[in-house]
């Protein structure tokens, strides 16, 4: 079956500039994840959607950031007037809701804002 | 907020040598989760231990959660090189629902 996946998987982008990354998650997984890794570190929870609660953005880092899930499936992170300091590799996963919370990882987006 | 330690930060050994990394916190996790990731790609599941004192073995990768369920360790039997990647461990809080708390992460360099 098919994983979790993400497009683009690169993006490089001016600084200024608007940028929006894609995920699709895994099929019948209600739950979806996005965070962020700097290199070589650990992840930064960004965003948690679960069904159609209302999503948990306490991650966010500022008001640029911003996401949605149409349809209860694909993901879209969107980021507005990128700064240099949102460079990092963006995660996407997805989870079923059970009895533990095991998540499921695209091969995520690498952002380079120049 | 709910803070998982790992330690090592950083680890080089040679092939065959054992290893063993650490996550530690003050809270108790429902469950904890150990990630290995590669460069390039998304973390990847490794094991999900559930009950206080529960070992889990997979190959040559022994897990451990802490009797009381706030630690968790991960012992690697004659490494080799296959074995590099970045190791994460990720815990369920009692309260979290299923937002995960990830640690920083282990950086495990194998050397032929």
């Amino acid at each position: 079956g098919a994983g979790v996946s993400q497009s683009p998987s690169n993006k490089v982008t001016e600084k200024g500039k608007d940028v929006e990354l894609r995920c699709d998650p895994i099929s019948g997984h209600t739950a979806l994840y996005w965070y962020r890794q700097s290199l070589g570190q650990g992840l930064e929870f960004l965003i948690y959607f679960q069904g159609n609660s209302a999503p948990d953005k306490s991650g966010l880092p500022s008001d640029r950031f911003s996401a949605e899930r149409t349809g209860g499936s694909v993901s879209t992170l969107t980021i507005q007037r990128t700064q240099q300091e949102d460079s990092a590799v963006y995660l996407c996963a997805s989870s079923l809701i059970g009895i533990t919370y095991e998540q499921y990882f695209g091969p995520g987006t690498r952002l380079t804002v120049t | 907020t709910q803070l998982l330690e790992q330690s090592p930060q950083f680890l080089s050994i040679q092939e065959g040598e054992n290893l063993t990394v650490y996550c530690n916190s003050s809270s108790v996790f429902s469950s904890l989760q150990w990630y290995r990731q590669e460069p390039g790609e998304g973390p990847v599941l490794l094991v999900t231990v559930v009950t206080g004192g529960e070992v889990k073995k997979l190959k040559r990768l022994t897990f451990q959660f802490g009797d009381a369920r706030k630690d968790s360790s991960l012992h690697i039997t004659a490494a080799q090189p296959g074995d590099t990647g970045l190791y994460l461990c990720a815990g369920e809080g009692e309260t979290s629902g299923s937002r995960l708390t990830f640690g920083e992460g282990t950086q495990l360099t194998v050397n032929p």
